[in-house]
């Protein structure tokens, strides 16, 4: 069975950083892209940022390009997103997903002061 | 980016009678390969968005037959035959052509 679980979430104030990590069990990590979505309260979907099976190609969004980080430790079977410069804009559940097909449970981010 | 606009916004269905949510593309969604990159998700209230619909019109695994998806390069529909209680969320298509990937703006979808 796939699974995706998000972790790392929380509180953090305006302009810190912040890592959330995915660990991916259930299928052979290393021959997938995967991706982060978000979702901010009571809005709709929104992709963050892809990384390719190998983590030779990376694209992100233009709102968080500069300030996030897509990386994946395919011998850990673990994807991550490290979130520097944090805004209040980037409140969010953040999602990991596995080209759309499976989905974590989500982690939450709140960044206020 | 490529825009999606679903309609309605919402929909309240009386069980076991059919809904239609419409998507539309401000772009088509027709790869040269023959494949059109649109998806349906559900997001039941409380939980992770679901795959329902791949690549415009194949059912992901384990959702029920009483959904399917249809449409043409821009113009796209999810319909639900026979809604039943645990159909209610909201809807999303997506697009996974081209980076950045995007989603309409959701349809919640409630019984009667």
């Amino acid at each position: 069975e796939v699974q995706l679980v998000e972790s790392g979430g929380g509180l953090v104030q305006p302009g810190r950083s912040m890592k959330l990590s995915c660990a991916a069990s259930g299928f052979t990590f290393s021959n997938y892209g995967m991706a982060w979505v978000r979702q901010a309260p009571t809005k709709g979907l929104e992709w963050v940022a892809t990384i390719s099976y190998d983590g030779s190609s990376t694209y992100y969004r233009d709102s968080v390009k500069g300030r996030f980080t897509i990386s994946r430790d395919n011998a850990k079977s673990t994807l991550y997103l490290q979130m520097n410069s944090l805004r209040s804009e980037d409140t969010a559940t953040y999602y990991c997903t596995r080209g759309s097909s499976y989905w974590g449970q989500g982690v939450m981010v709140t960044v206020s002061s | 980016d490529i825009v999606m606009t679903q309609a309605p916004l919402s929909v309240s269905v009386t069980p076991g009678e059919s809904a239609s949510i419409s998507c539309r593309s401000s772009k088509s969604l027709l790869h040269s390969n023959g494949i059109t990159y649109v998806y349906w998700y559900l997001q039941k209230p409380g939980k992770s968005p679901q795959l329902l619909i791949y690549r415009m019109s194949n059912l992901a695994s384990g959702v029920p037959d009483r959904f399917s998806g249809s449409g043409s390069e821009t113009d796209f529909t999810l319909k639900i035959s026979r809604v039943e209680a645990e159909d209610v969320g909201i809807y999303y298509c997506g697009q996974l052509l081209e980076n950045p990937y995007t989603f309409g703006a959701g349809t919640k979808l409630e019984l009667k």
